[in-house]
């Protein structure tokens, strides 16, 4: 069956360290998304990819990067995490030209800043 | 600015009963809409959504209804089942096939036996 992972699930790490959120699709989805979820703010997307070499910058981007080498992955780099970047990460992928309907989240990485 | 708004954090509704569920948005240019329902250590899941060409959508027990001129919509679960105990969040984009949604803060729905 066709899926996404998110890996680390979990991890805690220092404030000033650089983090790698890793995402991979086997759906060969051209679309891909990095959202965070925080109380009081529901889910904001931070970058977003409509295929390989694309890259674009949500709402909520400063302090985070994205690189799409190839269609499977799309990974989320914390330059120099904050204690504000502690939060439950959430990439999604979807068919090019689709709706919403067809846009599929990961189960999440929760990343811990100290 | 939060473009999307659920004002309700939570709401518990008896099993058997009908859960409502709310979502106000400011930005006029969104023209498609949808909800998301998220268990936890979970990702969301995609639950039934509408366009703003209509102002009604059914998928089995849920409904969605769409009032533009009060720039509202809502979800109605009937009947509830406990199944349905998760957060549902309320997305909206501008314009079919775009992808990038804007989400709501989220309402945690409590179905009580």
């Amino acid at each position: 069956d066709a899926e996404i992972t998110q890996s680390p699930r979990h991890k805690i790490t220092e404030t000033g360290r650089q983090v790698t959120l890793a995402c991979h699709q086997t759906w060969n989805h051209n679309n891909m998304f990095w959202y965070r979820q925080d109380l009081g703010h529901g889910l904001r997307l931070i970058h977003y990819s409509y295929g390989v070499q694309d890259t674009n910058k949500g709402e909520v981007s400063d302090g985070y990067s994205v690189s799409r080498s190839n269609t499977e992955d799309l990974p989320l780099t914390l330059e120099s995490a904050a204690s504000s970047q502690t939060s439950v990460y959430f990439c999604a992928s979807s068919d090019q030209g689709g709706s919403g309907n067809t846009i599929y989240f990961g189960e999440g990485s929760w990343l811990t800043v100290v | 600015d939060q473009q999307v708004k659920q004002n309700s954090p939570s709401l518990s509704v008896q099993e058997g009963r009908i859960s409502i569920l709310n979502c106000d948005y400011t930005n006029s240019m969104f023209d498609y809409f949808l909800w998301y329902k998220k268990y936890p250590a979970e990702g969301p899941t995609f639950l039934i959504s509408i366009s703003s060409i209509k102002d009604k959508n059914e998928d089995g027990r849920f409904t969605v209804f769409l009032n533009k001129s009060a720039k509202h919509l809502s979800l109605h679960i009937v009947p509830s089942q406990p199944g349905d105990s998760a957060v549902y969040f309320c997305a909206a984009t501008r314009g079919f096939g775009n992808e990038k949604l804007t989400f709501g803060t989220g309402t945690r729905l409590t179905i009580i036996p």
